[in-house]
């Protein structure tokens, strides 16, 4: 079965400091992976999606980047981490329909 | 217009009770539609997709209606472990890309 890993699960960096968050899935090839943002009380935001290995799309103007160096690895990194980054942060895979989370990243910046 | 709205609640209902969400999507091309669940300060969980026939599952009923893009949660007997909040989640068409409603927060007591 498939299966899907995010770490760290909590996080608290200072304003201007970098980020990178991995996300890793099993049991599955060639997946569809996303990176999506929740701030507190608000609906899931897309940050990211990839297709395939070094294909990345992004949805939103903002201050991350992500990337795929493996088929089933994902990264979200920022360079200086700004307060408003604070949320959050989910991967999810999906084959055809469907999408299924990870287990998800606190971020607070401070 | 929300690409997808739905009442964001909460819903206060006694165990038993029958409850019912709904979600309007703005998108006539969308072809997937599901319910999500996502507990508090955790990942969204797939709880039903939505097909148009409309489907079952257990005390979970789905329904959709592609002429008024509308589609419903129906929740019987409610138990506690129900208490979460409800997605409505709506293809976008491209890449597998899903967008997710705000969600409608269900909370049953006893």
């Amino acid at each position: 079965s498939q299966t899907i890993h995010q770490w760290p699960a909590t996080l608290v960096q200072p304003v201007g400091s970098p980020l990178s968050l991995e996300c890793t899935v099993e049991g599955t090839s060639n997946p569809n992976l996303y990176w999506y943002r929740q701030a507190a009380g608000r609906g899931l935001q897309l940050l990211f999606y990839s297709v395939g290995i070094g294909q990345i799309s992004s949805e939103v103007p903002q201050n991350l980047s992500a990337s795929r160096p493996q088929d089933r690895q994902f990264i979200l990194s920022s360079k200086k981490l700004l307060l408003s980054d604070s949320g959050f942060y989910l991967c999810a895979w999906s084959g055809t329909r469907e999408q299924f989370f990870g287990p998800g990243t606190r971020l607070t910046v401070l | 217009r929300k690409e997808v709205e739905q009442d964001p609640g909460p819903f206060n209902v006694p165990e038993g009770a029958t409850v019912a969400f709904n979600c309007t999507y703005s998108n006539s091309a969308s072809q997937s539609f599901f319910w999500y669940r996502q507990d508090c300060r955790k990942e969204p969980k797939l709880l039903m997709s939505v097909y148009s026939s409309g489907n079952e599952d257990g005390r979970f009923t789905a329904q959709l209606n592609r002429a008024s893009q509308y589609i419903s949660l129906l929740i019987r007997d409610s138990k506690l472990s129900d208490s979460a909040t409800y997605l409505c989640v709506v293809d976008t068409g491209t890449a597998s890309k899903l967008t997710f409603g705000t969600g409608t927060r269900l909370q049953v007591t006893l």
